[in-house]
């Protein structure tokens, strides 16, 4: 079946850039989506069709694909940006599927 | 401003039955589908299921472990969507989020109902 692959965990300290990859073979047929999830609330969505962002999300945060992997790239990371972070996309029914979540801690 | 509210979650004994509600309000209600997602205790996000728009005759759309227990619907006169999960299990326990789904994405989410399914 379908899954999309995320690292568990990425820490960094204040200023780096992070990365956030999240692979499957489905990612090369259907767009990908990036939610930003702080503990005790809702998930927001950061990033949609793999690199447009929605109106009000700094433009620290992007996205970009290429063949089987999405990345989500946070630039100049910040200590607000310590939070779960899940991708989305679709499974072979055209469904929707998360990733398993990236817990980013900043040092 | 677009805003979903959740209600209707609770605990429950398993084999019984709950129903939730998303109250939309800040948009046209009809013109988008409706998806619950759910994330049980400590764990990630899982996609539960979506009713499309009137536009696309609203079917209904299910994940495989709640097919046949769980049922969509909308009444977009109130601009509601339900959620009536039937059987429930232990492991359907889980905070149920309502979000509009827009784009084969989750544009919009409600602030979530905790389902918690014990004796």
């Amino acid at each position: 079946s379908y899954e999309l692959t995320q690292p568990p965990s990425v820490s960094l300290s204040p200023g780096q850039t992070a990365r956030i990859t999240c692979s499957g073979d489905a990612l090369p047929k259907h767009y990908a989506y990036w939610y930003q999830q702080k503990p005790g609330q809702a998930p927001v969505m950061l990033i949609y069709k793999d690199n447009e962002r929605p109106s009000g999300i700094p433009e620290r945060f992007s996205g970009s694909s290429s063949g089987t992997t999405v990345t989500l790239t946070i630039s100049g990371v910040q200590a607000e940006d310590e939070a779960d972070y899940y991708c989305q996309s679709a499974d072979r029914s055209g469904n929707p599927l998360f990733g398993g979540g990236t817990n980013l801690t900043v040092l | 401003e677009v805003q979903l509210v959740e209600s209707g979650g609770g605990l429950v004994q398993p084999g019984r039955s709950l129903r939730l509600s998303c109250t939309a309000s800040g948009f046209t209600f009809g013109d988008y589908a409706v998806s619950w997602v759910r994330q049980a205790p400590g764990k990630g996000l899982e996609w539960v299921g979506f009713i499309r728009s009137n536009a696309y005759g609203g079917t209904t759309e299910y994940a495989a472990s709640v097919k046949g227990r769980f049922t969509i619907s909308r009444d977009d006169s109130k601009t509601i969507a339900y959620l009536q999960m039937n059987s429930l299990k232990n492991e359907d326990t889980a905070v149920y989020y309502c979000t509009r789904y827009y784009g084969d994405g989750f544009d919009y989410w409600g602030q979530g109902t905790l389902v918690t399914v014990s004796s």
